[in-house]
């Protein structure tokens, strides 16, 4: 079966430091993968998808990358946090012509 | 663009009452539907879905048609649990806008039951 790991689950860091969150798809192969951020009180934002290796597609411009250096793997990174990073990050994946995705557990950022 | 649009919450209702979250919708093609659950401190799951107009999705007591009509997807329970407790997402996914599989997400309706 498939499963998807989001690690760490909750992160403290400060203003000026550099991120890296790690999401990881088990049995499956070629996935379309997402980032999503879910800001205090708000709804879910597309931050970036990625349809192949190698291959990022970002929605919104911000302070955030994205890397998908193995089929199965997808990686947000930031140079330099800033507070308005805050917030609670998941990833998804979905099999190429399938509807809808499968979430991972999330990542709570804060940033201080 | 496609869009989705929920009731604003937070919606408090007391145990065994009838829940009913409206969502509406704008789409280019004939997307498909989604309601996907948060509880506390968790990520999504899918709830239930719907493919195409005049599907009726369930799971769990919850159930959304697919109105094309009124381009809607309203998410009903007949009785509700304490345990419902959760912030509730309608979704859609529009193969004729993108073929990336992208879901567009409403802004999430919070739903507190009491005992």
């Amino acid at each position: 079966s498939q499963t998807i790991h989001q690690w760490p689950a909750t992160l403290v860091q400060p203003v000026g430091s550099p991120l890296s969150l790690e999401c990881t798809v088990e049995g499956t192969s070629n996935p379309n993968l997402y980032w999503y951020r879910q800001a205090a009180g708000r709804g879910l934002q597309l931050l970036f998808y990625s349809v192949g290796i190698g291959q990022i597609s970002s929605e919104v411009p911000q302070n955030l990358s994205a890397s998908r250096p193995q089929d199965r793997q997808f990686i947000l990174s930031s140079k330099k946090l800033l507070l308005s990073d805050s917030g609670f990050y998941l990833c998804a994946w979905r099999r190429q012509g399938v509807v809808g995705y499968t979430f991972g557990s999330g990542t709570r950022l804060t940033v201080v | 663009g496609d869009s989705v649009t929920q009731m604003e919450g937070p919606v408090t209702l007391s145990e065994e009452a009838f829940l009913t979250i409206n969502c509406t919708y704008t789409a280019t093609g004939y997307p498909s539907l989604f309601w996907y659950v948060q509880y506390p401190g968790e990520g999504l799951q899918l709830l239930l879905k719907a493919t195409k107009a005049d599907d009726k999705g369930s799971n769990k007591g919850f159930e959304a048609t697919y109105r094309k009509e009124t381009t809607s997807f309203h998410l009903e329970k007949g009785s509700v649990q304490v345990s419902d407790s959760a912030v509730y997402f309608c979704a859609l996914s529009d193969p004729y806008s993108s073929n990336t599989g992208k879901l567009i997400f409403g802004q999430g309706t919070t739903l507190q039951v009491k005992p």
